[in-house]
């Protein structure tokens, strides 16, 4: 049983406009959120995390937002550029343990 | 940027020799995470440890082994390679609570 879902597995955008990524998750007891980025051959590369008690954290042009009465969490990326292309991951944790579940990714892809 | 480190970056072997994987972190961290993925799948999780001579088997069954004999390394073991074994290996490290996961490279393995 899938406990975080990434339902897109791919999405295209054009350059300057919004990519949004979407996760959604099933235990309640999640309380901590990840979004990864990977490119080939490399390692995930952490970009930006939230903790549930927010429901929104700003980084540069990344900003994820959290709805835990939903289960579902989104990355908005704005500008999107072509650099942003990747695979992106969505990880959720319990702070009760050290143990990340991993969503199976969206492969973005920014048009120039 | 994470210095965490993984060799071999690509390994092509036959099957039954015995394979050892390397994983070493420079930035001190007591948590060490072992991570299996397929293509287009989720990261799984094989192996943790929490501190040296702390170890635990993942959410995934996996017929390798792994030792922490000290903080900074964190190699995992196959006695006898199957072409079942055959996928990418990602090792990670964390300081602590809410904190991210840094990933290494990654092994790509390949058993003929």
């Amino acid at each position: 049983d899938q406990q975080v879902k990434q339902n897109s597995p791919s999405l295209s955008v054009q350059e300057g406009r919004i990519s949004i990524l979407n996760c959604d998750y099933t235990n309640s007891m999640f309380d901590y959120f990840l979004w990864y980025k990977k490119y080939p051959a490399e390692g995930p590369t952490f970009l930006i995390s939230i903790s549930s008690i927010k429901d929104k954290n700003e980084d540069g042009r990344f900003t994820v937002f959290l709805n835990k009465s939903a289960k579902h969490l989104s990355l908005h990326i704005v500008p999107s550029q072509p650099g942003d292309s990747a695979v992106y991951f969505c990880a959720a944790s319990n702070s009760g343990t050290y143990k990340y579940i991993f969503g199976t990714g969206t492969r973005l892809k920014v048009l120039a | 940027e994470a210095d965490i480190y993984q060799t071999p970056r690509y390994l092509v072997i036959g099957t039954g020799k015995k394979i050892t994987l390397e994983c070493s972190q420079t930035m001190g961290h007591d948590k060490m995470y072992w991570y299996q993925q397929d293509p287009g799948m989720e990261l799984h999780l094989i192996h943790y440890s929490y501190g040296v001579n702390s170890t635990e088997k993942g959410d995934l069954s996996s017929e390798s082994t792994v030792s922490r004999i000290r903080t900074e390394h964190f190699p995992l073991t196959l006695e006898s390679a199957r072409p079942s074994h055959t996928s990418q290996y990602l090792c990670a490290s964390k300081r602590g609570m809410g904190q991210p996961q840094h990933f290494g490279d990654g092994t790509r393995l390949s058993i003929l």
